[in-house]
This record gives structure tokens, C-alpha cells and sequence, in this order.
């Protein structure tokens, strides 16, 4: 069974600064997809990005952006010139690839780490 | 698109009742799954789905039951509420076919906050 670790349950970062979250997950399977979703207070779940396993390149969305280090099997966000409309909780996920049984859609979620943008 | 529709977003029951979480998706996804949401623990599976007629039990399936008669709907049923069953409660769907990068995200309704007395 796969597992995601969110190891900060908090953070606090100021307007217009970088922050990064951590996640790291344990899987023997090799394929593989990675997402950070988005909280905010409305309590909808959004998704902010994903990396499939077998690309090497970091995934980027506009000021969100991936650090995928598979062999660590970690996969941190980074946020920059951060808003306060990036307050929310953010939650790391793991899916597995298997299209034919459908089990590619199962995502394993982290705990969540709850980010505070301040002025 | 609507895209997914979840009802009621608030529900207070008493231990012993039973109600039913309603779920429509209007996007022809095959997959369809229940998440509940409780502080500290993140999202847990509670059933899935892959097509109308095929559940699946996910990590937190006991006394909860789902079925799927249509594509469009994914209702999930609780018999007896629990107090221990209090909690925000996601579906979500995506679609499975297609390319590989085109599946696996899911698209989840607004919640529903269930409150067992």
C-alpha cells in the first residue's frame, strides 16, 4: 500500500515571499502520478499540479512549481510571490497507474499542511 | 457543466438513523469515488467506482454502502449513522479513458458536512 507524509502540519509565509512544501510518499510501483491540491477556506478541493513519474522535468504552473526527486521519493511544492489568496490547506496525493481496473484514480492523500499567507 | 453535484451540504442526524448522500456528475466520467474528511488524517477512500453496476471498497469502507446504477450518480448510504462517522464527506470523479495524462484528475463536488449526535 502506498503512503503520503506531509511532515509540517503548518507554515507561515509573508506576501510576495517563497515557500516550500514538503511531501514525500513510499511506493514499490514504478509508474506513477503525484498532485498537490488546494484547500481554501470554501472548502473546495482544487487542483494546483501534477507530475507524472516517468518525466524527469519538474512541473510548472504558473507560480507553483514541483522539486520531483524520485529515487528520494519526494515531491515538494514551491510557491512563489506568494498571495493571500494562496491561504489554504494543501494536500499532497499519490496515484497509482493502472487505467484498466481504474485504480489510476485512487488517490492516496497526505495529511495536509496549512499554509498562512500574512501581510 | 455543473460538474459535481453533492447533496445535502449539511445534515445533522442521531445515532441509529440513516440517510443518503446524493452525488451527480454531469461529465460522463466512468470513475466515481467517496472521501471523508477528518482533521489531521487527510482524505480516505470510502468506496469507488469504475462504471455503472462495479464498487469497490477503498480504506474506510465499513458502514458505508454505495451503488451505481447510472454513469451520472453515486449515491452513499449510511445504515446506522455512528458518531464516529461525523465528518466532510467528498465525491469526485474523473474520466479513465483517453490518454494517460488526460485521466487521473479528479474533479470533486463542494462537500458535504455530516454531524452525528
Amino acid at each position: 500500500a502506498q503512503t503520503v507524509t506531509q511532515s509540517q502540519p503548518e507554515m507561515s509565509v509573508q506576501e510576495a515571499e517563497t515557500v516550500t512544501l514538503s511531501c514525500t510518499y513510499d511506493t514499490s510501483e514504478n509508474n506513477y502520478y503525484l498532485f498537490w491540491y488546494k484547500q481554501p477556506p470554501s472548502r473546495q478541493m482544487i487542483l494546483v499540479i501534477r507530475q507524472e513519474a516517468y518525466k524527469q522535468q519538474n512541473a510548472t504552473e504558473n507560480r507553483f512549481s514541483v522539486n520531483f526527486q524520485k529515487a528520494a521519493k519526494s515531491f515538494s511544492l514551491k510557491i512563489s510571490d506568494s498571495q493571500l489568496g494562496d491561504t489554504a490547506m494543501y494536500f499532497c496525493a499519490f496515484s497509482g497507474r493502472n487505467l484498466n481496473t481504474g485504480t489510476a484514480s485512487k488517490l492516496t492523500f497526505g495529511t495536509g499542511t496549512r499554509l498562512q499567507v500574512t501581510l | 457543466n455543473a460538474g459535481v453535484t453533492q447533496t445535502p451540504k449539511f445534515q445533522v442526524l442521531k445515532t441509529g438513523q440513516s440517510m443518503t448522500l446524493q452525488c451527480a456528475q454531469d461529465m460522463n466520467h466512468e470513475y466515481m469515488s467517496w472521501y471523508r474528511q477528518d482533521p489531521g488524517m487527510g482524505l480516505r477512500l470510502i468506496h469507488y467506482s469504475v462504471g455503472a453496476g462495479i464498487t469497490d471498497q477503498g480504506e474506510v469502507p465499513n458502514g458505508y454502502n454505495v451503488s451505481r446504477s447510472t454513469t451520472e450518480d453515486f449515491p452513499l448510504r449510511l445504515l446506522s449513522a455512528a458518531p464516529s462517522q461525523t465528518s466532510v464527506y467528498f465525491c469526485a470523479s474523473s474520466s479513465i479513458r483517453g490518454s494517460f495524462s488526460g485521466a487521473n484528475v479528479l474533479t470533486f463536488g463542494a462537500g458535504s458536512r455530516l454531524t452525528v449526535l
